[in-house]
């Protein structure tokens, strides 16, 4: 079975500091997507950002990045100079069957941005 | 990328009656994912809808409890049956649009008094 484990379930980070939200899973698929996605109390979901497993390059998105180790199968997101509009949950999600089908999701972190 | 209107976007129900959610998409999609999201805790897929067919439900959920419509490549309905006070979440609509890209209704904030 396909998870998505995130181990940390709260963070704070302050204004303007980096901060970097850890994201594991596990998969016998070689291509397929990883999604970063942010909810805030509105709890609207949106996407922060999309990795394709078979690009080498981190994905970047202005202050939202990624730390993508295919082989350790680890997808972090780090958040440069956070904003109080950063504060939410964070969710990492993968598809069930890789590259385009349902989502199944992390856990979650909450992260919270103090000034 | 694909926009979603969902509605409503909150509800206070009674217990043992059934609450409808709409889904509407602007383009035609072929899948479309319903999702429960438990106070507190991460989204849960409940079942997948095809266009002309019936949908596909996940462990833990069944048709009965949670009925969905999909009459066309634009819309889709869930309904949650009999309700009680362990119902009370967060449902939200997604659909893939293509490339890798998902998008998700605005949710409906369902309580069960």
């Amino acid at each position: 079975a396909q998870t998505v484990t995130q181990s940390q379930p709260e963070m704070s980070v302050q204004e303007a500091e980096t901060v970097t939200l850890s994201c594991t899973y596990d998969t016998s698929e070689n291509n397929y997507y990883l999604f970063w996605y942010k909810q805030p109390p509105s709890r609207q979901m949106i996407l922060v950002i999309r990795q394709e497993a078979y690009k080498q390059q981190n994905a970047t998105e202005n202050r939202f990045s990624v730390n993508f180790q295919k082989a350790a199968k680890s997808f972090s997101l780090k958040i440069s100079d956070s904003q109080l509009g950063d504060t939410a949950m964070y969710f990492c999600a993968f598809p069930y069957t890789g590259t385009a089908s349902k989502l199944t999701f992390g856990t979650g972190t909450r992260l919270q941005v103090t000034l | 990328s694909a926009v979603i209107s969902q509605k409503p976007s909150r509800d206070i129900c009674q217990r043992g009656t059934s609450l409808t959610i709409q889904c509407q998409v602007d383009s035609q999609v072929t899948m479309m994912f319903w999702y429960r999201q438990q106070p507190g805790q991460s989204l849960t897929l409940i079942a997948t809808a095809n266009q002309g067919s019936e949908a596909t439900y996940e462990s833990g959920f069944v048709i009965d409890k949670f009925p969905i419509s999909r009459p066309n490549l634009t819309f889709s309905t869930l309904t949650v049956s009999n309700m009680s006070p362990e119902d009370s979440s967060i449902y939200l609509c997604s659909v893939e649009w293509g490339a890798g890209g998902y998008t998700f209704g605005s949710g409906t904030r369902l309580t069960v008094v």
